[in-house]
């Protein structure tokens, strides 16, 4: 397993403006993700995050929105771009040691408020 | 494309009593693996139970098993001698082998553990 910690674990924003989320891990692992989960709802997969290169995004995600950086095998940023309400989410990361059907480890998740 | 569908939006249960819960899948795979992940109130998602599709027999964790049906393409949760600890969200999870560990989510099961 891995020990996951995100920063902020949560934040009230103002409409326009942006946030940076932090992920960090205890160890290298293969491949970092990251999530939404909107009020009351499952997890939505945005992206993958590729160590050195530019994210994969999930449909309906876009870089302009949701840009990410993954400089390291163990850290990973994703920012949440021009914020409107509809933003306002948790936002997960996670990460998988080992092979890429390996179980997926989260993060204990950043609550964003939007007003 | 998988889908996973959880037809129980919510369930109650008394302590120390049993609870299943259910969850079905689509898929065109014959090779994958299956997870129940737990999401207390605290928001961190802690896996429960995992268990591969080539594997006939069925997955335990101490007070958690699971019934897997691959011909039914089912795979529910059975948590017996319910503790309050274990009130949460579960939400059942699909990933194919042999993909970039795309996460299927169901739309998870809202678990409430009474006196």
């Amino acid at each position: 397993s891995a020990v996951i910690s995100q920063k902020p674990s949560r934040d009230i924003c103002q409409r326009g403006t942006s946030l940076t989320i932090q992920c960090q891990v205890d160890s290298q692992v293969t491949m970092m993700f990251w999530y939404r989960q909107q009020p009351g709802q499952s997890l939505t997969l945005i992206a993958t995050a590729n160590q050195g290169s530019e994210a994969t995004y999930e449909s309906g995600f876009v870089i302009d929105k949701f840009p990410i950086s993954r400089p390291n095998l163990t850290f990973s940023t994703l920012t949440v771009s021009n914020m409107s309400p509809e933003d306002s989410s948790i936002y997960l990361c996670s990460v998988v040691v080992g092979s890429p059907t390996d179980t997926q480890y989260f993060g204990p998740g950043t609550r964003l408020t939007v007003l | 494309a998988q889908t996973v569908t959880q037809s129980q939006p919510e369930m109650s249960v008394q302590e120390a009593e049993t609870v299943t819960l259910s969850c079905t899948y689509d898929t065109s795979e014959s090779n994958y693996y299956l997870f129940w992940y737990k999401q207390p109130p605290s928001r961190q998602m802690i896996l429960v139970i995992r268990q591969e599709a080539y594997k006939q027999q069925n997955a335990t964790e101490n007070r958690f098993s699971v019934n897997f049906q691959k011909a039914a393409k089912s795979f529910s949760l059975k948590i017996s001698d319910s503790q309050l600890g274990d009130t949460a969200m579960y939400f059942c999870a699909f990933i194919p082998t042999g993909t970039a560990s795309k996460l299927t989510f169901g739309t998870g099961t809202r678990l409430q553990v009474t006196l």
